[in-house]
């Protein structure tokens, strides 16, 4: 079983909200990890969003705007990304990372469709 | 402006050796980890190698541990990323990237284009 797993596509609609999931593998307790996420679009390197622990441990990337933000669900042992108001331009890949036994590990990635 | 430009990217056959590089400039190179990361062709990332400050202390994903070194050198601005008997399946385009906070890893260089093939 993967350390991360994020669904593999979602859709949602122009305006709407998304919320990317991030699910870290049984006996991983998302409590204790701070999750990062990444945004990338073809043919463009990946794109630090936001850094994401608990409400008064997270960081914003510079230039990101705050209808992107994150959060966790315990009962789901998740980090989660959510963006709001969605706009054509946040059609991409999305990736969660974590640190994970001495090592950076990357969920295998969400595309985000906004149709 | 803040950059990372890699190179020495192309083709290579299987067991064959390949040394990458990652040149940094606008920021204090030395005052920052760096790690490698690569893409296969369609599919998503992979993080592959991080280096402290020092360039003494490092880490490897499994999948190329033994086969992959990762070095820097703080005088020239420069990140490395020997890689020794390669795999068809190391084909991807490798990233070096600079970790300007823990875990927020800002600026990525574009990227440079690894085929191993017979």
């Amino acid at each position: 079983q993967a350390v991360l797993t994020q669904p593999a596509s979602l859709s949602a609609s122009p305006g709407a909200s998304a919320s990317l999931t991030c699910t870290l593998r049984s006996g991983i307790n998302v409590g204790t990890y701070w999750i990062y996420w990444y945004q990338q679009k073809p043919g463009s390197p990946p794109h630090y969003l936001l850094g994401y622990k608990s409400d008064s441990d997270k960081h914003q990337g510079s230039g990101v705007p705050s209808r992107f933000s994150g959060s966790k669900d315990a009962s789901a042992n998740a980090g989660i990304l959510l963006i709001s108001g969605l706009q054509s331009e946040d059609e991409a890949d999305y990736y969660c990372l974590i640190w994970h036994s001495n090592a950076w590990v990357f969920g295998g990635g969400t595309k985000l469709t906004v149709l | 402006e803040v950059q990372l430009v890699e190179s020495g990217g192309g083709l290579v056959q299987p067991g064959g050796s390949l040394r990458l590089s990652c040149a940094a400039s606008g920021f204090t190179f030395s005052s920052y980890e760096m790690m490698w990361v690569r893409q296969a062709p369609g599919k998503g990332l992979e993080w592959i190698s991080h280096i402290r400050i020092s360039g003494s202390t490092m880490f490897y994903a499994d999948s190329v541990k033994g086969r992959f070194t990762i070095s820097r050198d703080n005088a020239k601005n420069s990140l490395y990323l020997q890689m020794d008997s390669l795999r068809d399946e190391d084909t991807a385009v490798y990233y070096c990237a600079r970790e300007y906070k823990v875990g927020c890893f800002d600026p990525w260089g574009q990227g440079t284009l690894v085929t191993v093939s017979s």
